[in-house]
């Protein structure tokens, strides 16, 4: 089956500065990348996310780099706020199966 | 709308006992997929179902079973459980891979600890 790994497993930021989150797949025929932002306490929720044809997605202070080359994607926060702070999980999966391969999660920590 | 629904929230077991965790999603989504989340270990799939009356394995099945009996429950069992079933479970629900995005909608949780 597919292998997600992630990194860092923590990273901790200044307020304002930007955050970097990189993940590897192992399978080449995943095709869809989501990631997920999990609020402590709270249940996973989809962020941001990018098909395999598509090189890279923005959603106004995220944005989402994929090299299928590579094999890797990375989730990119600028001009972070300490409302960012959460456990962020990258995840992989193609159309033939239905199921997700999850990364093992960034706890990232904006500080004011 | 409540979305995906789990029950209980919380449960403390002995080893050896059984339980039924309990996701209901008012959605009308296909799929449906339980995970077990541990630190350091992000989410990881027990079992899933791709409709009414179907299931299938994930990565960590053993020890668990599942039912599909309703499109909109998704049922997992614990028939003897054991200290390393101590997790917190999501249940999640999405509704295709053609032509929507495949984003999973999750439950709150259940914590479950295995004495």
């Amino acid at each position: 089956g597919e292998n997600v790994e992630q990194h860092p497993s923590t990273l901790s930021v200044q307020e304002g500065d930007s955050a970097v989150i990189k993940c590897t797949y192992s399978d080449s025929a995943s095709n869809y990348f989501p990631w997920y932002k999990q609020e402590l306490g709270k249940r996973p929720q989809l962020i941001i996310d990018i098909r395999s044809n598509v090189g890279e997605k923005k959603d106004q202070r995220i944005a989402v780099t994929l090299n299928k080359t590579a094999k890797h994607f990375s989730l990119h926060i600028t001009e972070t706020q300490p409302e960012d702070s959460a456990v962020y999980f990258c995840a992989a999966s193609m159309n033939t199966g239905n199921q997700f391969y999850f990364g093992t999660g960034t706890s990232l920590t904006v500080i004011p | 709308n409540a979305g995906v629904t789990q029950t209980p929230k919380f449960r403390v077991l002995k080893t050896g006992q059984s339980m039924t965790l309990l996701c209901a999603q008012d959605m009308n989504h296909e799929y449906m997929y339980w995970y077990r989340q541990d630190p350091g270990m992000g989410l990881r799939l027990i079992h899933y179902s791709v409709g009414e009356g179907t299931t299938a394995k994930g990565e960590v099945p053993d020890g668990y079973n599942v039912s599909r009996l309703k499109k909109q429950n998704f049922l997992l069992g614990l028939e003897s459980a054991a200290p390393s079933q101590t997790s917190v479970y999501f249940c999640a629900s999405s509704r295709d891979r053609g032509v929507y995005t495949g984003e999973l909608f999750f439950g709150e949780g259940s914590r479950l600890t295995v004495l």
